[in-house]
């Protein structure tokens, strides 16, 4: 079965600092990889998304990046860390197609405080 | 791009029956998923709908009305740990777009 792994569960940085989050697959091959943030009471916004190694969408301008080194490894990195970065990181994986009838499956998430 | 509508807070109580209506636009539908939301969690697939119709999974049902760019969640028999947000989002290629979630609190 798959399974989805994500790191630390919870960080707390200082302003300006530099982050690495990074989120790995198991038991799929060449699956489509996300990252989503999501604020305090809000919904998820999609940050990044990959179809296949070194292959990278970005949808919102922002002081992020994301890197697909290996086919089932993801990174979000920054850096220079914002207060407004704050909030709940979310990686999610999905077969490798177009997401109709195929669902993202969520890691545990990391929840990121900058202070 | 779309545009996703869901109310932002519901309350019932255990047992009872709640509805979570749904409202989108897109530029082209290829269906719409659920995603259960409990605090400080990840979201959790419940269900995908791409044609017109009710669709049942025990407690949980999804509705779709394609032309009227509406669907709705159906939770029958609450029960306390149904307390949770629950997200529809649709699929544009690769991308799933969320709405903003409905908060369900179930009261004894």
């Amino acid at each position: 079965s798959q399974t989805i792994h994500q790191w630390p569960a919870t960080l707390v940085q200082p302003v300006g600092s530099p982050l690495s989050l990074e989120c790995t697959v198991e038991g799929t091959s060449n699956p489509n990889l996300y990252w989503y943030r999501q604020a305090a009471g809000r919904g998820l916004q999609l940050l990044f998304y990959s179809i296949g190694i070194g292959q990278i969408s970005s949808e919102v301008p922002q002081n992020l990046s994301a890197s697909r080194p290996q086919d089932r490894q993801f990174i979000l990195s920054s850096k220079k860390l914002l207060l407004s970065d704050s909030g709940f990181y979310l990686c999610a994986w999905s077969y490798k197609q177009v997401l109709y009838n195929s669902p993202l499956h969520f890691g545990n998430g990391t929840r990121l405080t900058v202070t | 791009g779309q545009n996703i509508d869901q109310p932002t807070e519901m309350t019932a109580t255990e047992g009872a029956i709640v509805q979570i209506n749904c409202t989108y636009q897109t530029s082209g539908f290829n269906g719409l998923f659920w995603y259960q939301q409990h605090a400080g969690e990840a979201p959790t697939f419940l269900s995908y709908n791409v044609l017109d119709g009710l669709e049942e999974k025990g407690r949980f049902s999804s509705f779709l009305s394609r032309s009227k760019g509406y669907s709705y969640l159906l939770l029958k028999e609450l029960q306390m740990k149904d307390s949770a947000s629950y997200l529809c989002a649709v699929p544009n290629d690769y991308k799933l777009s969320f709405g903003a979630g409905t908060t369900v609190t179930v009261r004894a």
